[in-house]
């Protein structure tokens, strides 16, 4: 089945330590996107990605990195630096050449810093 | 982007149809209106998207009135499993790699 994976599901980490989230897609989808959800928000964009080994910080991408080796995988590193990493982070992506803003989903991760 | 504005919460009653208001005041010639939904604890999903004509699918309607400053998404016979929180976001058609803004949308909740 064509689709976004994102794993683990649930992830518990220390306070302090880098943690790395996994978004894996298989839709041969150009453009890539990691967001983070807090209780009863919207989301807010971390990073985006139009093409392979190109990425640009969104909205919220300080204590973030992201490296796009691979056209069908974007991971998210939460660094040490980032104040409050504890949410709900949802990776997506979308087709080349369409003419709206059609986002495909993964399941989400959530993150619990200790 | 054009700044949008939605109720926070509504209810309605299962097997009735489901009307999901929102003002988009300063909306541009150029801009769409989309509309996307996530169920508690998954990822948001696409609905319906429209310009200045009303659109249907097979999840949805999309009501643009004629000066395009309001939209409704109507769920014609709304489930228990519509039960979301819905999101209405105003954005310039784009190829890939677009920044979608994501606001708080409007918790719609499906009673039996």
């Amino acid at each position: 089945d064509g689709g976004i994976t994102q794993s683990p599901k649930y992830l518990f980490r220390k306070e302090g330590q880098n943690v790395t989230l996994s978004c894996e897609q298989n839709l041969n989808h150009d453009a890539m996107y990691w967001y983070r959800q807090d209780p009863g928000q919207g989301l807010r964009l971390i990073y985006y990605s139009q093409i392979v080994n190109d990425f640009q910080k969104g909205d919220i991408a300080e204590g973030y990195s992201v490296s796009r080796e691979k056209k069908e995988s974007f991971p998210l590193t939460v660094t040490s630096a980032q104040k409050n990493p504890t949410a709900f982070y949802l990776c997506a992506s979308s087709p080349p050449g369409t003419s709206f803003n059609e986002q495909f989903f993964g399941p989400g991760t959530r993150l619990t810093v200790l | 982007d054009a700044k949008t504005t939605q109720p926070t919460s509504m209810d309605c009653a299962e097997g009735r149809a489901a009307n999901l208001p929102c003002n988009h005041s300063t909306i541009s010639g150029n801009e769409y209106v989309y509309w996307y939904r996530q169920i508690h604890s998954q990822g948001p999903q696409y609905i319906i998207h429209g310009l200045k004509n009303n659109e249907t699918n097979e999840m949805a309607s999309l009501i643009i009135t004629e000066d395009r400053k309001s939209s409704t998404l109507i769920l014609p016979h709304a489930t228990l499993r519509d039960t979301a929180v819905y999101y209405c976001i105003v954005r310039v058609a784009e190829t890939s790699g677009s920044r979608l803004t994501f606001g708080e949308g409007t918790q719609l909740t499906v009673n039996p």
